[in-house]
């Protein structure tokens, strides 16, 4: 792609495990976010992570940044069947406009 | 309202046929964004109102998709004559104009051509 990458596409984990999912983006930056969504509908807002911060948690949510690297990396930490959803992160550069990655699927078993 | 509604919520419509989706942003979210989202990929940018300013339209497909904005406010996006690789998912958000803010999200109208 010629904007990102999300990596994996699809990961499949038992409950309690820890799920990372990986973005890579390819222009400068003000901030990336983290986005879910469920059963292909609307997005809900997870995390935002400015260029100038390098981690960042809430909950049972951290993400890093390494603009150096231009990636990001979400992890999710003991997680729940609740948590199955498809993961994206988003960019913004010098636009208002994010940039969205193609995502992750996650799937907790019970 | 206290989210950003959509409608409808699908549509099912035959090639060839236009088609309207409406989007009722969050009050007071100046800058709104329209999204399609195909089965299993990710979002592609469509166009983006703020405020008063002209809309970035570099991401409608074909002149066969078009969208205003009035009053600031309701966003309605046209697609006319419709194919059925329009098919797909499409989201309406809106936010603060600001680069530090989350975008909210509709729940999407489901729009299948046949």
């Amino acid at each position: 792609s010629q904007q990102g990458e999300e990596d994996p596409q699809a990961l499949s984990i038992q409950e309690g495990e820890n799920a990372t999912m990986n973005c890579s983006y390819k222009t400068s930056i003000n901030n990336l976010q983290w986005y879910r969504q469920n059963s292909g509908r609307g997005l809900v807002h997870l995390i935002l992570i400015r260029s100038n911060e390098r981690e960042k948690h809430s909950g049972r949510l951290r993400v890093t940044l390494d603009t150096s690297k231009k990636s990001s990396s979400l992890l999710i930490t003991a997680s729940r069947a609740a948590d199955t959803a498809s993961y994206f992160c988003a960019w913004r550069g010098g636009s208002y406009i994010p940039t969205f990655g193609r995502g992750t699927s996650l799937i907790v078993h019970p | 309202g206290a989210g950003v509604s959509q409608s409808p919520s699908n549509k099912v419509t035959e090639k060839g046929k236009d088609v309207e989706l409406r989007c009722d942003p969050i009050s007071g979210h100046t800058a709104l964004y329209w999204y399609r989202q195909s089965l299993g990929q990710g979002l592609e940018f469509l166009i983006y109102f703020q405020g008063n300013s002209a809309p970035d339209k570099s991401g409608l497909p074909s002149d066969r998709f078009s969208a205003e904005r009035t009053g600031g406010s309701v966003s309605t996006l046209t697609i006319q004559r419709t194919q059925q690789e329009d098919s797909a998912v499409y989201l309406c958000a809106s936010s603060l104009v600001s680069m530090n803010t989350e975008a909210f999200f509709g729940q999407g109208t489901r729009l299948t051509v046949v």
